[in-house]
């Protein structure tokens, strides 16, 4: 079955330090790669996409993901958190189709710490 | 681009009783469509629809559930003899074809079934 993993459920870490947030997916042959961001009474908003090319994609606001087909992960990073990114952080999948229905993780929060 | 709309925001229910709640998509988008999360969990894929036609359903739809797309613009989905395990915040989001499959979701409708 299709599926994708965030392995930490609540991600701590003191202001300005770095973070990774995990993200695996199931294998498939080819896939679309999301990280989307939910503050607190908020929507979903999407924050990065990898959908072909570089593996390495960027935010705006400094996040970054690597797409790493043989490890089938896409972790975000940081290298300097602010406590306004105090947050849940979704991973999801597009495995293409005629829907191009997402399949989430099951979130992280990241917790910034002053 | 006003960005994706629902009503009611929130919707307290007795069990048994229907409700209704409406999606309005960024115009122009021909994609539509709905996921459920529960609390601590990713959203789940619920239907999808591309224009009026509604082309996939998830087995997670009952027979209790019903979403419509009428001409094509906004979207309802109608919950039947609600039942507690219905409560849920219900997302809809909204894409065009050929733009990179970028859904872009409104803020939720948060169901709780008494």
């Amino acid at each position: 079955a299709q599926s994708v993993t965030q392995l930490d459920s609540q991600v701590p870490v003191f202001e300005e330090a770095p973070v990774e947030l995990r993200c695996n997916y199931s294998s498939s042959v080819s896939v679309y790669l999301f990280w989307y961001v939910q503050y607190p009474n908020q929507g979903l908003q999407l924050l990065l996409k990898y959908l072909s090319g570089s593996t390495l994609v960027e935010s705006i606001n400094g996040f970054e993901a690597e797409f790493n087909k043989s490890q089938t992960s896409f972790h975000l990073r940081k290298p300097s958190v602010h406590i306004s990114d105090t947050a849940e952080y979704f991973c999801a999948v597009s495995y293409g189709g005629a829907t191009n229905k997402l399949i989430f993780g099951t979130g992280t929060l990241l917790a910034v710490q002053p | 681009d006003t960005g994706v709309s629902q009503n009611p925001r929130h919707k307290i229910t007795k069990r048994g009783q229907n409700v209704t709640f409406r999606c309005d998509p960024i115009s122009e988008h021909n994609r539509l469509y709905w996921y459920r999360q529960t609390l601590g969990q990713g959203p789940e894929f619920l239907t999808y629809f591309q224009n009026e036609a509604q082309l996939e359903k998830s087995r997670l739809l009952s027979d209790r559930f019903s979403a419509e797309r009428p001409k094509g613009s906004f979207s309802t989905l109608e919950i039947q003899r609600t039942e507690q395990g219905d409560s849920a915040m219900y997302l809809c989001a909204s894409s065009v074809t050929g733009k990179n499959n970028e859904q872009f979701f409104g803020p939720g409708t948060r169901l709780t079934v008494l």
